[in-house]
Formats: C-alpha cells, sequence, structure tokens
C-alpha cells in the first residue's frame, strides 16, 4: 500500500466509449501525475498537475483529458480510444517544494485494453 | 533532450551479487532516483542520489557519478522475491517544471 489508489484495476473498452479512470491520494501530497506503460517503453509522462494546476502536457492527444477536482483526486477521461493507447496508466503522487525531492508514489495502475 | 539507457535483462542467481548500471544525458539534471517494479504492481521507491557517491539501504546500494552520467544499482544476498524490472530516473528541470525521466526498466530473474 502507497497511499495512492486507483480504480479501475482493470477496464475493456470499445473505440466509441467513453470512460474514466481514478485516482485518490491519501499522503497529504501537493502534485499528481498521470504516467503510461507500454510494454518494453519507458514510463511516459501524461499530465502533471501542482496544486490543482495543469502545469504540464507532455503532448496528449486530446482524447485523454484530465481532470484534478482538488489535490487528493486526478482523473483521466477517455473517449475514442485507439487500440494502440491500450497499456498500464499509473497515477502518482508527490510533495513539491524546495526541500523536498520529489519521490513519487506510485498507485497499482489501471490495465486498459481497447478493442 | 533526454536519454537513459539501462540494460533489458539481467540474470542472477539467489545469494549472488548483481550490479544494474544506467546512463543518461539531460541538461537540467537535479538528482536520480532507482524504483522497483513487480510484474502487475506499481513502482516502489529504492533510493535517491543527487550528489556523487554511493547510498547504502539495507541490502541495496546506489552509486551516481554527475560528471559521467552514470549510476548503479547494486543487490545483495539477492533473493527470488528480488526478481522485478528496476527503473532508473532523472529528475529534470529544463522544461520549468521537475519532472521524473524515465528508463526502459531492467527485468532482473534470480534463480536458486
Amino acid at each position: 500500500e502507497t497511499g495512492v489508489t486507483q480504480t479501475p484495476r482493470h477496464l475493456v473498452m470499445g473505440m466509441t466509449n467513453k470512460k474514466s479512470l481514478k485516482c485518490e491520494q491519501h499522503l497529504g501530497h501537493n502534485a499528481m501525475y498521470w504516467y503510461k506503460q507500454s510494454a518494453k517503453k519507458p514510463l511516459e509522462l501524461m499530465f502533471v498537475y501542482s496544486l490543482e494546476e495543469r502545469v504540464e502536457n507532455n503532448s496528449v492527444p486530446s482524447r485523454f483529458s484530465p481532470e484534478c477536482p482538488n489535490s487528493s483526486h486526478l482523473f483521466l477521461h477517455l473517449h475514442t480510444l485507439q487500440p494502440e493507447d491500450s497499456a498500464l496508466y499509473l497515477c502518482a503522487s508527490s510533495q513539491s517544494g524546495v526541500n523536498s525531492y520529489n519521490e513519487q508514489f506510485f498507485g497499482p495502475g489501471t490495465r486498459l485494453t481497447v478493442l | 533532450g533526454q536519454n537513459i539507457d539501462q540494460p533489458t535483462e539481467m540474470t542472477a542467481t539467489e545469494g549472488a551479487i548483481v550490479q544494474i548500471n544506467c546512463t543518461y544525458q539531460t541538461s537540467g539534471f537535479n538528482g536520480l532516483f532507482w524504483y522497483q517494479q513487480h510484474a502487475g504492481e506499481a513502482p516502489t521507491f529504492l533510493s535517491y542520489n543527487v550528489l556523487d557517491g554511493l547510498e547504502e539501504k539495507g541490502r541495496f546500494s546506489s552509486f551516481l557519478s554527475r560528471s559521467k552520467g552514470y549510476s548503479y544499482l547494486l543487490l545483495k544476498e539477492l533473493q527470488m522475491k528480488d526478481s522485478a524490472s528496476y527503473l532508473c530516473a532523472v529528475r529534470d528541470r529544463t522544461e520549468g517544471f521537475q519532472k521524473l525521466v524515465f528508463g526502459t526498466g531492467t527485468r532482473l530473474l534470480v534463480s536458486p
């Protein structure tokens, strides 16, 4: 248990579906992240939220839409996905600041399959 | 740009010592992390280096040379449960916000 939870753990969806991934952190952190992990590729940073403001959008297609309603919750809304979007989606959180080394705590991930 | 290289796979036997290397190129280096990730699970933090030298934490140690853009993770007295992927990640601040850039990971298989 890292203090970061994600739901659902597994998701199968068609290309025309709309679904959302949810992440919640119980660590009092002020930054949250979405990563994509595909086989044989590095963890790819998708979005970063710091103090509930998006500070990074790493050239992610618009079919992925993040939402951060407060510092404990992060969503990733999915629509019109492609089969190549099938991957493990990881959420992480950290405490950012001058005196922090920004260790990130990861959730267990959502295994997404797009048919 | 940023580039992080580490071997794809390594094998070792129980009780042995293994060293996993990581080389990196980044213009805004601000620390290096090692994470462990078991299959189907979240990455978990192992170590952090920002200054040159060796950091020891039980059976695991991590070394950093900033001038060479090089780090290694040393695992001693290997156990079967150490079979996992080991991710090297560099904290980069070139784009105005500190973020982690990950390597592809090294899959370690420990055999009896």
